[in-house]
């Protein structure tokens, strides 16, 4: 059974830092691409950023760029979220998602985990 | 604002047929690039409803169907019941953003 789930939510200030984990298990990890989704209280859904299955290809919203690093360690089959400078928009449950392929822009997301959320408040 | 368009809410009473439509740009869906569909039922995660335009993964019933047209996609289910109450995402990849991209999610309401 696939399995994804999220670590590393919380209370965070404005311009605080914050890293994310996704534990993975029950597929072959480093066979897969990989994202981080998030969703605002109450809002839609906001892709925030990819990875290919060995790490040498990412990609990120505007939003986020310069701010958040995403990368993985397919030896403890995790996927990682690094987010600085967090601002009050970013407030919002994280999703952990595994892409069908092994890229990170080509297939949909087959797999969901249940989401860590991150809210930014002074 | 999202790059892809839907409708906020939409509903049917049990039995019904419901379209839920995704209009996208050039950069987008008249690109080229798939268009994929996503259930998400009230407190829990999104599901993949549907991918590639109009495959639907296993386990889906086939009174869920998608399909794409020029810049804009639908999802239609027909026999409307109970449990399709929930919101629904349209997803496609936008070359100019070089990322992919969301509608802002349709509320399906069964009557």
């Amino acid at each position: 059974e696939v399995q994804l789930v999220e670590s590393g939510g919380g209370v965070v200030r404005p311009g605080g830092s914050l890293r994310l984990s996704c534990a993975a298990s029950g597929f072959t990890f480093d066979d897969s691409g990989m994202s981080w989704v998030r969703q605002a209280p109450g809002k839609g859904l906001e892709w925030v950023s990819g990875i290919n299955w060995n790490g040498d290809s990412t990609g990120y919203v505007d939003s986020v760029k310069g701010r958040f690093t995403i990368s993985r360690d397919n030896a403890k089959n995790t996927l990682y979220l690094q987010m600085h400078s967090l601002r009050a928009d970013d407030t919002a449950l994280y999703y952990c998602v595994r892409d069908r392929g092994s890229g990170w822009s080509s297939f949909p997301f087959d797999y969901w985990g249940q989401g860590t959320l991150v809210t930014v408040s002074s | 604002q999202s790059v892809l368009t839907q409708p906020p809410s939409v509903s049917g009473a049990p039995g019904q047929r419901v379209t839920i439509s995704c209009t996208g740009t050039s950069s987008n869906i008249g690109a080229g690039y798939d268009v994929h569909w996503y259930q998400q039922l009230p407190g829990t995660a999104p599901k993949l409803l549907m991918y590639d335009n109009s495959n639907r993964p296993s386990g889906v019933p086939d009174r869920f169907s998608g399909s794409k047209s020029g810049t804009s996609a639908s999802l239609a289910i027909t026999g409307l019941q109970a449990e399709d109450e929930a919101d629904y995402y349209c997803q496609s990849y936008d070359s100019s953003l070089d990322g992919w991209v969301f509608g802002g999610g349709t509320k399906l309401t069964v009557l």
